[in-house]
């Protein structure tokens, strides 16, 4: 087991720009998930990938897409940034339903 | 629609112990989560309960009632490093996915 890597860990963006954050999830686990923690909050469920398809989505509009890969890598991608977007953004990777193991994030800001 | 409350901030002494409350209102419910979460870093898993009752494991015990919508967190012996935020989550299965829904979590502070 080699945990769930993600990078960058900071990040700065300017407002209207796209960005593309990368996970690494831990060996074998086929299912991935996304989150979006606003300072203060707690993280909001972005979406979900199983076995590299969207399985499930949150609140969020189509400027926010994803893709999971056959290695178990995985990307969160942002269009159109706007200042809101400024978050850490959490990948979390699990073998089953449960058991979640989180990464410790990538920290975005939108100047 | 899902409401997870939990209180904003808790201090505490070192050695004590601290009780933190959660409740939800959810339209699913597949288990109840804590996490802990020190600044900047990522979650980490603490405790999860399906069915109603106590689990302990160690200095960490969670509390489930699905019929009162209550959950509670409680941290025995109290070290400076527990100072960190609690978050808890609900967990529900809908629309093929396997999602959690999270509180705005709860600050701890441990004095000495």
């Amino acid at each position: 087991e080699t945990g769930v890597t993600q990078s960058p860990t900071h990040l700065i963006k300017t407002r209207g720009q796209q960005v593309t954050l990368r996970c690494s999830s831990q060996s074998g686990h086929n299912t991935v998930s996304w989150y979006q923690q606003a300072l203060g909050q707690g993280p909001q469920f972005i979406f979900q990938y199983y076995r590299e398809e969207e399985n499930g989505r949150g609140n969020f509009p189509p400027r926010f897409s994803g893709l999971q890969f056959p290695n178990y890598s995985s990307e969160l991608n942002v269009n159109a940034l706007e200042l809101d977007d400024s978050a850490l953004y959490l990948c979390a990777s699990s073998l089953e339903d449960y058991g979640y193991t989180f990464g410790s994030g990538t920290r975005l800001t939108v100047v | 629609g899902q409401n997870i409350d939990q209180p904003t901030e808790m201090t505490a002494t070192e050695g004590a112990i601290v009780q933190i409350n959660c409740t939800y209102q959810t339209s699913g419910f597949n288990g109840l989560f804590w996490y802990q979460q020190h600044a900047g870093e990522a979650p980490t898993f603490l405790s999860y309960n399906v069915l109603d009752g106590l689990e302990e494991k160690g200095r960490f015990s969670s509390f489930l009632s699905r019929s009162k919508g209550y959950s509670y967190l409680l941290l025995k012996e109290l070290q400076m490093k527990d100072s960190a935020s609690y978050l808890c989550a609900v967990g529900y299965s809908g629309a093929g996915s396997y999602q959690l829904t999270f509180g705005k979590g709860t600050k701890l502070s441990v004095i000495p």
